[in-house]
C-alpha cells in the first residue's frame, strides 16, 4: 500500500531561519514525489515535483530512496511562506496510476516576523 | 486561460439524500481528478477519468460515482448520503493525465445534516 507521512503537523520558525517539512513515504515500486502548498484563501497548488529538479520560490527537496524521504527546505524563510504543505506521490509519469495522488496528512508552516 | 471551476461551491444536504457535484476542467485538459478531504482523513483520492472512461479509483464505497462528458467536464454523485460524507470535494485537471501537473480547483463544501 502506498502512504506519505508529514510527522509535523505544525511547524514554527521565525523569518530568516531555515526550515524543513519532513515527509516518509512508503511505495512499492518507484514513485513520482511531490509538495504542494495551500495559501489561506487560495487553492491547492503545485509547489515543487522531484523529476523537474526546480528550485521555486528558494524552496529544494531531494528524493533520497534509500531513507524513503522527500524532505522540503528552504535556507531563509519569509512571512510569506506561512501556509499548509503537503508532501504527496503517484506512480511513475507516463503509466496509469500517475493521476492518483497520496497526500500526506500536511504540515501547517507559520513563518513569525 | 480560465481555472478549474466547481458547482456549487457550498452545499448543505440531509442524510439519505443524493448530491451531484459538478467539475469543469482547464480548456484543452482531459483528465479530471476527484479528491474528498477532512479534517480527520486529510485529501483521499476518489477516482480519475480520462477522455470519458475511468482510469483510476480510491477506495471509496460504491455511493461514490462519477462520470466525464465528452467535452471533458466530470460530475461526482453521491448517493444516500451519510454524516461522514461531509466534506470539501476537490477536482483537479490536466492536459493528459500521465506526465504534467494537476491544477486544482476551489472545491465544493458539502455539509450533510
Amino acid at each position: 500500500a502506498q502512504r506519505v507521512t508529514q510527522p509535523e503537523k505544525l511547524l514554527s520558525v521565525f523569518k530568516g531561519a531555515p526550515v524543513e517539512l519532513k515527509c516518509n513515504y512508503s511505495y512499492s515500486g518507484s514513485p513520482e514525489l511531490f509538495w504542494y502548498v495551500q495559501y489561506s484563501r487560495q487553492r491547492l497548488q503545485l509547489l515543487l515535483r522531484h523529476i523537474s529538479r526546480e528550485s521555486i520560490k528558494g524552496f529544494t527537496a531531494d528524493l533520497n530512496k534509500g531513507e524513503t524521504s522527500f524532505h522540503l527546505k528552504k535556507p531563509f524563510a519569509q512571512e510569506e511562506d506561512s501556509a499548509m504543505y503537503y508532501c504527496a506521490l503517484s506512480g511513475l509519469a507516463g503509466g496509469t496510476s500517475y493521476g492518483k495522488l497520496t497526500f500526506g496528512q500536511g504540515t501547517i508552516l507559520t513563518v513569525h516576523p | 486561460k480560465a481555472g478549474v471551476t466547481q458547482t456549487p461551491r457550498y452545499l448543505i444536504k440531509t442524510r439519505g439524500q443524493q448530491v451531484t457535484l459538478s467539475c469543469s476542467p482547464i480548456s484543452g485538459h482531459r483528465s479530471v481528478s476527484w479528491y474528498q478531504q477532512t479534517p480527520g482523513q486529510g485529501l483521499q483520492f476518489l477516482f480519475e477519468y480520462f477522455s470519458e472512461t475511468q482510469r483510476n479509483k480510491g477506495n471509496f464505497p460504491g455511493r461514490f460515482s462519477g462520470r466525464q462528458f465528452s467535452n471533458s467536464r466530470s460530475e461526482m454523485n453521491v448517493s444516500t448520503l451519510e454524516l461522514g460524507d461531509s466534506a470539501l470535494y476537490l477536482c483537479a485537471s490536466r492536459w493528459d493525465g500521465t506526465t504534467d501537473t494537476q491544477y486544482f480547483g476551489p472545491g465544493t463544501r458539502l455539509t450533510v445534516l
